[in-house]
């Protein structure tokens, strides 16, 4: 079974700076898809990013981006120049590739990190 | 993009009643949707798959008979609370996988008060 850790309950960032999200995960998967999900207060989940396994090279969208470590099992989110709407609790998420099976398809998530960015 | 409209966003009913709750894929097929729930603050706990023509699978310690799921359609997914109890309340939200490389996208939830 895989499983995802996020060791950061809580985490603040003052307006305009970088933070950085932690993530590892435990799979004995080779190919897989990761994501990082944000919910803010409105509880709608929101796709920032994601990273296909089998891409070296990590993912950035705009002020987003990834650092991904394959052989570490860590995926770790860094949010540069946030700003107040990036306040939100962020999720990580792993799903195996499809190829098959009986977890084919399904989401397992992180416990969660609140970001708190402060003016 | 992808869009998954659930309803309603929050109710409130009265204990031993049932409640349903609708999610609709807008502009794609859905062959498969996910239920999940969240407790304030804390993590999506899978409760269910749903596909489309079939019977729903149900996660471990998820009671079938309690949380109803019907899939009719591409389009349509629903989730039935019955006889619900105040520990039911709670935050449900569906979602739908848009593709392999496109990760899922996500009804905007119901938060359910059962009293």
């Amino acid at each position: 079974a895989q499983t995802v850790t996020q060791s950061q309950p809580e985490m603040s960032v003052q307006e305009a700076e970088t933070v950085t999200l932690s993530c590892t995960y435990d799979t004995s998967e080779n190919n897989y898809y990761l994501f990082w999900y944000k919910q803010p207060p409105s509880r709608q989940m929101i796709l920032v990013i994601r990273q296909e396994a089998y891409k070296q090279q990590n993912a950035t969208e705009n002020r987003f981006s990834v650092n991904f470590q394959k052989a570490a099992k860590s995926f770790s989110l860094k949010i540069s120049d946030s700003q107040l709407g990036d306040t939100a609790m962020y999720f990580c998420a792993f799903m195996i590739r499809p190829f098959g099976g009986t977890s084919y398809g399904k989401l397992t998530f992180g416990q969660g990190t609140i970001l708190t960015v402060h003016p | 993009g992808a869009v998954v409209s659930q309803h309603p966003s929050r109710v409130i009913c009265k204990s031993g009643t049932s409640v349903k709750i609708e999610c609709r894929s807008l502009d794609f097929q859905a062959t498969t949707m996910f239920w999940y729930r969240q407790f304030p603050k804390q993590s999506l706990m899978l409760m269910a798959t749903s596909n489309e023509g079939s019977k729903a699978t149900y996660e471990q310690g998820v009671e079938k008979d309690k949380f109803l799921i019907n899939h009719a359609s591409l389009t349509l997914s629903t989730l039935t609370v019955t006889s619900a109890h105040p520990e039911d309340s709670s935050f449900y939200i569906c979602s739908a996988r848009v593709g392999a490389a496109y990760g899922y996208t996500f009804g905007s939830g119901t938060r359910l008060t059962v009293v």
